[in-house]
């Protein structure tokens, strides 16, 4: 079965300093690929995904992901962290070939420090 | 345009009580779907529907039923409420399920059985 990995439960930056959130899938295949934000006491809002198009997605609120295959991931970024960032961030995956159900990672915490 | 809405917010359940949680979309969506989101463990997929009329299980779907009478509504039920359901309750929707067709999530439902 299709699997996500967030490499990193929590990550802790400073302000101004890049963010670099990991996720890794499973399948030879490549997936369809999503990052979601959750800020507190609230649902999920899509901040990118892959869509084949480019391997790089720029997304909302400067983060953009990377996609490599060789490395199965796609990797989370944002170069200059600003205090409003702080929230849980999910990959999620959806295997190519007609499958309704997203998978979702784990989640990682973002922490931005002053 | 209030996208995806659930209903209730916040809940206090007694061990062996019943509960429906009520989802609304008014975005003409297709799929539908009913999450649970426990600290560490992500969101699970408890079942989903990929139209009116049809329900199917997914990850975690023990102690919950489903109805999707209506196309703009998802309904969760729990029969018999256990202190392990336990957790916040999120309902997505979108326009089908395949490709890279996104989910758009409601605000949650914070469910605490005692």
């Amino acid at each position: 079965a299709q699997s996500v990995t967030q490499l990193g439960s929590h990550v802790s930056v400073s302000e101004g300093a890049l963010v670099l959130l990991r996720c890794n899938y499973s399948s030879s295949v490549p997936p369809y690929l999503f990052w979601y934000v959750q800020y507190p006491n609230q649902g999920l809002q899509l901040l990118l995904k892959y869509t084949s198009a480019a391997t790089l997605v720029k997304g909302i609120n400067g983060f953009e992901a990377e996609f490599k295959k060789s490395e199965t991931s796609f990797h989370l970024t944002k170069p200059s962290a600003h205090m409003s960032d702080a929230a849980e961030y999910f990959c999620a995956v959806k295997p190519q070939g007609g499958s309704e159900k997203l998978v979702f990672g784990k989640g990682t915490k973002l922490t931005v420090n002053p | 345009n209030a996208g995806v809405t659930q209903t209730p917010k916040f809940r206090v359940l007694k061990t062996g009580q019943s509960m429906t949680l009520l989802c609304a979309q008014d975005m003409n969506h297709e799929y539908m779907y009913w999450y649970r989101q426990d600290p560490g463990m992500g969101l699970r997929l408890i079942h989903y529907s990929v139209g009116e009329g049809t329900t199917a299980k997914g990850e975690v779907p023990d102690g919950y039923n489903v109805s999707r009478l209506k196309k703009q509504n998802f309904l969760l039920g729990l029969e018999s409420a256990a202190p392990s359901q336990t957790s916040v309750y999120f309902c997505a929707s979108s326009w089908n399920g395949t490709g890279n067709t996104e989910a758009f999530f409601g605000q949650g439902t914070r469910l605490t059985v005692v």
